[in-house]
């Protein structure tokens, strides 16, 4: 159980274009799901916490208007990249906190969007 | 603020051995979770473990356990009999009592097994 599906594993676009990246909940709903960023060989970074019905929590120094994040639904966040530029390509991998809730309950992660800007 | 120090950036262990990888915390929270996730080439996070700040006990699952000292703030991650699919890369991570739900993670340690 706990299943969190990410699409697409890899994108590569051109710098001006958007991505958008689909995270889903297989078998659980998640009110809140959250988007991280990794860099080669660094730590994850919380860039925003996604909310059900509404707006996302974006971290200090994370442009709300370059990563639009939307969750229209309690199985299904999506984050945009907006007008990407090579600076945004990273690892992006989103997650949710599983359905046993409870301050232990683990976050479960999707597989991740590596995201190549040319 | 929460922070998760891992100060070993990459390990080495011989196959069957144990090996230790450190994680320091710091938090104001008064309640408060820290977990382990294993993270492969491929990308993905596994989680491990998991040790509240007031369990009794320091939490087990397996070959993995957690020395787990709260007076020093440390929790640290023990992998016994290693096995080649050990190699990967190591993240602690916390979630405090107050505010976010997500959770906060250390640098990681890259951890490779040796035949």
């Amino acid at each position: 159980g706990a299943v969190v599906s990410q699409h697409p594993s890899w994108v590569i676009c051109k710098s001006g274009t958007s991505v958008k990246i689909e995270c889903r909940s297989l078998d659980f709903q998640a009110t809140t799901m959250f988007w991280y960023r990794q860099f080669p060989k660094q730590s994850l970074m919380l860039m925003a916490t996604s909310n059900e019905g509404s707006k996302a929590t974006y971290e200090q120094g994370v442009e709300k208007d370059k990563f639009l994040i939307n969750h229209a639904s309690l199985t299904l966040s999506t984050l945009t990249v907006t007008s990407a530029h090579p600076e945004d390509s990273s690892f992006y991998i989103c997650s949710a906190r599983g359905p046993e809730g409870g301050r232990n309950s683990p976050l479960h992660f999707g597989n991740g969007t590596r995201l190549t800007v040319t | 603020a929460q922070k998760i120090t891992q100060t070993q950036p990459g390990m080495f262990v011989q196959e069957k051995e144990a090996v230790t990888l450190d994680c320091t915390y710091d938090t104001s929270d008064p309640s408060y979770g820290l977990f382990w996730y294993k993270q492969p080439s491929s990308g993905e996070m596994i989680f491990l473990i998991y040790q509240g700040s007031y369990d009794q006990q320091n939490a087990t699952e397996g070959r993995y356990s957690l020395n787990f000292q709260k007076a020093r703030k440390s929790a640290n991650l023990v992998i016994s009999a290693s096995q080649l699919g050990d190699s990967a890369m190591y993240f602690c991570a916390m979630r405090g009592s107050t505010g976010r739900r997500a959770l906060t993670f250390g640098s990681g340690t890259r951890l490779q097994v040796q035949p």
